[in-house]
């Protein structure tokens, strides 16, 4: 059964960074690329952007270059995203989804708060 | 951006229904268009992809059609596992992007 599990919700202060994960299983890591996506209540869904797990490859939403930093590694089958110079405006659910959309992990809370 | 503008926000509507949800695209997308299914607190689930394929598992009264910019997501009989919020999402073209979501009520 293929299943992203991803980290815990997260609280941190403005200005810091954050690292969270999507580990995979189920199926072959590096078959398919992983896609993070952001959803704040009110404002909708934003693509993040995507990580090819085979060759590292990358592509970004413009909006999130220099905010989200994609990596991943195959050893663990776990794709990360890092987030940078936080705000309020990053507190949302995050989540990873495998290449279609069509199975996503359970979503990371980000709260930014002091 | 192509910008997809899905419609209703909101319906109410009763077990056993038939209900469509459509999304219009910008532009013409060629059928590079998933269908996402939220129930409340969750995450989300894929239901249909490239426009009109079901996703495995996905009960067959969840059907995709539509061509061009023009698409929709019709749920036949409705379940009460069925009251959610449905989104579409196109994947023709860089960034992708989202139509604002449709929640399904009970009526």
């Amino acid at each position: 059964e293929v299943q992203l599990q991803q980290s815990g919700p997260e609280l941190v202060k403005p200005g810091a960074s954050v690292k969270m994960s999507c580990k995979a299983s189920g199926y072959t890591f590096t078959s398919y690329v992983m896609h993070w996506v952001k959803q704040k209540p009110g404002q909708g869904l934003e693509w993040i952007g995507y990580i090819n797990p085979y060759n590292d490859g990358t592509k970004y939403n413009e909006k999130f270059k220099g905010k989200a930093t994609l990596t991943s590694d195959k050893s663990s089958s776990t794709a990360y995203m890092e987030l940078s110079s936080l705000t309020s405006e990053d507190s949302a659910v995050y989540y990873c989804a495998r290449k279609g959309l069509l199975r996503w992990g359970q979503g990371t809370t980000l709260t930014v708060s002091s | 951006d192509i910008l997809m503008t899905q419609s209703p926000s909101s319906m109410s509507v009763s077990l056993g229904d038939t209900v469509s949800i459509t999304c219009h695209a910008s532009q013409g997308i060629s059928s590079n268009i998933g269908w996402l299914q939220q129930k409340p607190g969750k995450s989300f689930k894929g239901l249909i992809y490239h426009g009109t394929n079901l996703e495995d598992g996905v009960p067959s009264r969840f059907s995709g059609s539509g061509s061009g910019a023009d698409y929709s997501l019709t749920i036949s009989s409705l379940e009460s596992e069925d009251f959610a919020d449905y989104y579409c999402v196109q994947y023709a073209q860089f960034p992708l992007t989202f139509g604002a979501g449709t929640k399904l009520e009970l009526k």
